[in-house]
């Protein structure tokens, strides 16, 4: 399996600049999430879905982010405007979502540097 | 409240010695306990799991879990530390209140010197 999926890994841009992140999870997999992780917060839950529907999206920052799940193999992490303070790694997970036992698979992450 | 605690920052150990990692967890009913670790600029990666049954649990890499009730704790050990496990570990307990989520803990930075 190739695991989850994300793109790019790497992001530099301007501040005010428009950002989307993606997210291919495994397959079959029913529930997604988006996470970001500073050294200063550490590991926060951002939003997540469930066959392809948002559930708690109470961790969104604020109206900058924005996440979609148009089908059941991409999701889509949006920042409009970029600001410095968004500057962390963003990691996209998925999980079969049947169970509370289900294990969590994260992706490599994509580092996000706004200057 | 349902929370995770990893007590320590970070710990220090030699190539060879037992290592262990602390967490201690704090849930109403049966918790579902993991152990993930994440390596330099890698995402996080599974280790282990408890669910239910033996409460040793074996997983990758040679690491291994004992959960216990009575001290709410389920400490990550491994009997002979390697210098390639030094890398930062994450405990997390399952949300009971939203069974899709899982509560993290700090992180615990491990550090294997030669």
């Amino acid at each position: 399996d190739a695991g989850v999926i994300q793109s790019p890994r790497h992001e530099v841009t301007e501040m005010g600049q428009e950002v989307t992140l993606r997210c291919k999870p495994i397959s079959g997999h029913n529930s997604l999430f988006w996470y970001r992780q500073t050294m200063m917060r550490g590991l926060e839950l951002l939003i997540y879905f469930n066959n392809n529907v948002p559930i708690d999206d109470s961790g969104m920052p604020e109206d900058r982010f924005s996440a979609k799940m148009p089908n059941a193999s991409f999701s889509t992490l949006k920042i409009q405007p970029s600001e410095p303070r968004d500057s962390a790694v963003y990691f996209c997970a998925s999980t079969l979502g049947y169970t509370g036992a289900d294990t969590q698979y994260f992706g490599p992450g994509t580092r996000l540097t706004v200057l | 409240a349902q929370s995770v605690a990893q007590p320590e920052d970070q710990v220090n150990v030699a190539e060879g010695n037992p290592l262990t990692v602390k967490c201690t967890y704090s849930v109403s009913g049966n918790p579902y306990l993991f152990w993930y670790v994440q390596y330099p600029n890698r995402g996080l990666q599974f280790l282990l799991k408890y669910i239910t049954g033996d409460n040793l649990v074996k997983g990758s890499y040679g690491f291994e879990a004992e959960f216990n009730k009575s001290q709410t704790s389920f400490h990550l050990k491994k009997p002979s530390a390697l210098v390639s496990d030094s890398a930062l570990y994450f405990c997390a307990v399952r949300d009971i209140r939203d069974t899709d989520k899982l509560i993290f803990g700090t992180g615990t930075r491990l550090q294997v010197f030669p």
